[in-house]
């Protein structure tokens, strides 16, 4: 079954723990992303990777952390978090290349931050 | 850069009625694509419909229809006979054409409408 599959689904962290939220498609897709929600702001775009070592920043990549060594994995690294990190996060990928299919989306992980 | 605008935090509809949910945007692009997302309890993401720039046919899945006004860049979504399992947030969201912006194939997400179902 094509899916985008994170982990985990529930974090609970404190300040300064240094942790990675996991993100993996089985679609050998080029192109993958990272979004956070947050009540009456929407989904907004932390980072984005456009093939393996391609990396850039979204809109609100302050904080945040990532890296694409393989095509399949995507992982969210927070360095050190803080409480205006709690949110929940979701991983998106998509083929590329101007590909004009759609983005799918893993199940997410909500993070507190205490 | 682009925005989208949804001016309804919360609506309800009862059951078997119409609901439509509105959602304008602005941008400076001639192509791109529009989208509504349906996030359920469960919190994932659900792409209900797509709407291409360029095509001027309004698109429609099932129960789910868009009025897509490009000059006004209005996209509103109807929602026909409601039933228990609409009941979701639900994001409007936009998207340059891949083809024409190679590279970051962002959604640009409006903030969301809360639909409650009225039994």
């Amino acid at each position: 079954e094509a899916q985008v599959t994170q982990n985990p689904r529930y974090l609970i962290t404190v300040t300064g723990k240094k942790l990675t939220v996991t993100c993996s498609q089985n679609m050998n897709h080029e192109y993958m992303s990272w979004y956070r929600q947050d009540p009456g702001l929407g989904l907004r775009q932390i980072y984005y990777s456009m093939n393996v070592e391609v990396t850039d920043k979204g809109d609100v990549p302050e904080g945040y952390k990532v890296s694409r060594k393989e095509k399949r994995n995507f992982p969210l690294i927070l360095e050190s978090p803080s409480p205006n990190q709690t949110s929940l996060y979701f991983c998106a990928s998509s083929l590329g290349r101007g590909d004009r299919e759609k983005l799918f989306f893993g199940s997410g992980t909500q993070l507190s931050v205490l | 850069a682009q925005t989208v605008t949804q001016s309804q935090p919360e609506m309800s509809v009862q059951e078997a009625e119409t609901v439509t949910l509105s959602c304008t945007y602005d941008t400076s692009e001639s192509d791109y694509y529009l989208f509504w997302y349906k996030q359920p309890p469960s919190r994932q993401m659900i792409l209900v419909i797509r709407q291409e720039a360029y095509k001027q046919q309004n698109a429609t899945e099932n129960r789910f229809s868009v009025n897509f006004q490009k000059a006004a860049k209005s996209f509103s979504l109807k929602i026909s006979d409601s039933q228990l399992g609409d009941a979701a947030m639900y994001f409007c969201a936009y998207r340059s054409d891949p083809l024409h912006n190679f590279g970051n194939e962002k959604l640009t997400f409006g903030t969301g409408t809360r639909l409650t179902i009225i039994p």
